[in-house]
């Protein structure tokens, strides 16, 4: 069985921060990893996701996140964050998508 | 491409009664679907997972009599909580996967009150 831990229930950043959003997995075999981003009262939106390949995955609205097989990791990182930036955000794995498992989710907050 | 939709966006019931949620897959055909539960401040959990043709595959603790999956079609699935009862309040999101499996698709989501 896949689980996944989200480091962070809530992290508050000021606009123009970095900002980087923690995921553990824990898996007995291969699984692809995924970040989503929920506006309230919406569905999930995917932000980018790892498959194979290269361990640096760069996705939509500037966000990018590196896979790390060692440390079982997936961290999401943006340089440079914006108010609309803020959401919900949610790690989430697969051994073969037909089994995702989410992360508990972190709150991202972007001050003025 | 790869768009989702759920009717209703929202829905308000008595207890006791039954309200149906629709999934459809707008631009692809999904030969697995799935449905989702999120409390607030809380994760997705699946609920069950659906092919086109076949009966769901609940997961553990999932009232299966309750909560009635159809998926008659590969563009649309059904959910049907069965006499609701207020802890059924929640928001229900679905997913939609074609034939690229290591991707999911999802709704904007229901939110189920249940008065």
């Amino acid at each position: 069985a896949q689980s996944v831990t989200q480091l962070d229930s809530q992290v508050p950043v000021f606009e123009e921060a970095p900002v980087e959003l923690r995921c553990n997995y824990s898996s007995s075999v291969s699984v692809y990893l995924f970040w989503y981003v929920q506006y309230p009262n919406q569905g999930l939106q995917l932000l980018l996701k790892y498959l194979s390949g290269s361990t640096l995955v760069k996705g939509i609205n500037g966000f990018e996140a590196e896979f790390n097989k060692s440390q079982t990791s997936f961290h999401l990182r943006k340089p440079s964050v914006h108010i609309s930036d803020t959401a919900e955000y949610f790690c989430a794995v697969s051994p073969n998508n037909n089994d995702m498992r989410f992360g508990a989710g972190t709150r991202l907050t972007v001050k003025p | 491409g790869a768009v989702v939709s759920q009717h209703p966006s929202w829905v308000i019931c008595k207890s006791g009664t039954s309200v149906k949620i629709e999934c459809r897959s707008l631009d692809f055909q999904a030969t697995t679907m799935f449905w989702y539960r999120q409390f607030p401040k809380q994760s997705l959990m699946l609920m069950a997972t659906s092919n086109e043709g076949s009966k769901a595959t609940y997961e553990q603790g999932v009232e299966k009599d309750k909560f009635l999956i159809n998926h008659a079609s590969l563009t649309l699935s059904t959910l049907t909580v069965t006499s609701a009862h207020p802890e059924d309040s929640s928001f229900y999101i679905c997913s939609a996967s074609g034939r690229r499996a290591y991707e999911q698709y999802f709704g904007p989501g229901t939110r189920l009150t249940v008065t």
